[in-house]
């Protein structure tokens, strides 16, 4: 199994430009999530969703948006990149169950000019 | 809305020494978990908590749950630098499984 997987590693977006981040799992996870994470303040989710077809908005939501049409793939797109979006994102997936543990993938650092 | 507080941000220790970071959350949570996340890469799970009183060891690292007090310790038993890292605390869990982490605490342990 690979696990968690993300695309790109590392990417650069002048303001305006639009994107969209992969991420994958081969798991068979119900509950997939994305988070960024900023110097000093954690991780916060932006996306969440627990089932094909379904997804909801997080904790800082604007200007991101999902969408989860097979239960592998749960892409993060950015609509129009702004220099706030400069963060490292991470995607997560996780069973149902007692312990829930969420697996991270290895991230894609964003820059946004 | 659940809030996640972790203190200390930063800990310096020595090599041998004993510490805590603890983790308070505002609301019930079903879960409580902890991760390491080295420099640079992705964050590794360490524990999950289910229930009050639940204890859970691995190597030197302990942590624990009180719910009624809505706090999580991490216990780090006789440091070494291996152990040097940021730990992050987060509650959730339930029918979402959404997690809310804390600030994290970049623990450095010197020789």
């Amino acid at each position: 199994n690979a696990g968690v997987t993300q695309t790109p590693k590392f990417q650069v977006l002048k303001t305006g430009q639009s994107m969209t981040l992969q991420c994958a799992q081969d798991m068979n996870h119900e509950y997939m999530s994305w988070y960024r994470q900023d110097p000093g303040m954690g991780l916060r989710l932006i996306h969440y969703s627990v089932g094909a077809g379904i997804t909801d908005q997080g904790e800082v939501p604007n200007g991101y948006n999902v969408s989860r049409s097979t239960t592998e793939d749960f892409p993060l797109r950015l609509l129009s990149a702004a220099p706030s979006q400069t963060s490292v994102y991470f995607c997560a997936s996780s069973l149902a169950g007692e312990y829930g543990e969420q697996y991270f993938g290895p991230g894609t650092r964003l820059t946004v000019t | 809305e659940l809030k996640v507080e972790q203190n200390p941000l930063f800990l310096s220790m020595q090599e041998g020494k004993n510490y805590t970071i603890y983790c308070n959350y505002s609301t019930t949570s079903d879960r409580l978990y902890w991760y390491r996340q080295d420099p640079g890469k992705s964050l590794e799970s360490l524990f999950v908590l289910l229930s009050n009183g639940a204890v859970k060891q691995e190597g030197r690292l302990m942590a624990s749950l009180d719910t009624k007090a809505r706090l999580s310790t991490l216990h780090i038993t006789a440091a070494v630098h291996d152990l040097s890292a940021t730990y992050f605390c987060a509650g959730g869990g339930g029918a979402t499984n959404k997690l809310i982490f804390g600030t994290g605490t970049l623990l450095a342990v010197q020789p």
